[in-house]
């Protein structure tokens, strides 16, 4: 298996820009959760679904935040709009059972200017 | 909530060896995990313990619990640069999403 798959790598976009991030998780993984990594805060859950179903959405900072699972094999985070203090490192991560390992994603850095 | 606490930073010598401490607060806790993120990748999975062990070897890795306390250790044998990384302990009930700690950058030197 590849591993979670995220895309895009790195992102640049002006204040006010839509941005979509995209995550394949594992085949076969039943849930999927959307991490944000910065120094002062480390590591935040965002959102996680089980089978495709949000879960927990607490995390999400605000209304501009909003996350899909269309099915089992992509998930979308987009942010819109965007503002310099949504740059961060998004990770997406997934694992079987919900407690076990999570595989995390290589990440998207996000820079908004 | 629950918490989890871990020093910030620790820097060693090539050759010798690393503990990273961590601590929780969820009496709970059931599964406990070590990860370690080099620059610029994500989060990787290390090592992890069950509540009811209290040490795990794996090569030059060794997990210690103390339950009572509330305490996890990562101890790196025979530090390498190439070990230079953060390390985050997370830790979970089994019933909750893992909780981690902000994680221990360690710096080895030559």
């Amino acid at each position: 298996d590849a591993g979670v798959i995220q895309s895009p790598r790195h992102e640049v976009t002006e204040m006010g820009q839509e941005v979509t991030l995209r995550c394949k998780p594992i085949s076969g993984h039943d849930y999927l959760f959307w991490y944000r990594q910065t120094m002062m805060r480390g590591l935040e859950l965002l959102i996680y679904f089980n089978n495709n179903v949000p879960i927990d959405d607490s995390g999400m900072p605000e209304d501009r935040f909003s996350a899909k699972m269309p099915n089992a094999s992509f998930s979308t985070l987009k942010i819109q709009p965007s503002e310099p203090r949504d740059s961060a490192v998004y990770f997406c991560a997934s694992s079987l059972k919900g407690h076990w390992g999570y595989t995390f994603g290589s990440g998207t850095r996000l820079t908004v200017v | 909530g629950e918490d989890v606490e871990q020093s910030l930073f620790l820097s060693v010598r090539e050759g010798d060896s690393s503990v990273i401490n961590c601590t929780y607060t969820d009496s709970s806790s059931t599964y406990l995990y070590w990860y370690k993120q080099e620059p610029g990748a994500g989060l990787q999975l290390l090592t992890y313990i069950f509540s009811n062990m209290d040490m795990k070897q794996d090569q030059r890795l060794t997990v210690l619990l103390n339950k009572k306390d509330k305490h996890l250790s990562l101890r790196i044998a025979d530090t390498q640069t190439g070990d230079s990384a953060i390390y985050f302990c997370a830790e979970t009930s089994g019933y909750s999403t893992l909780t981690f700690g902000k994680g221990t950058m360690l710096l080895v030197s030559p």
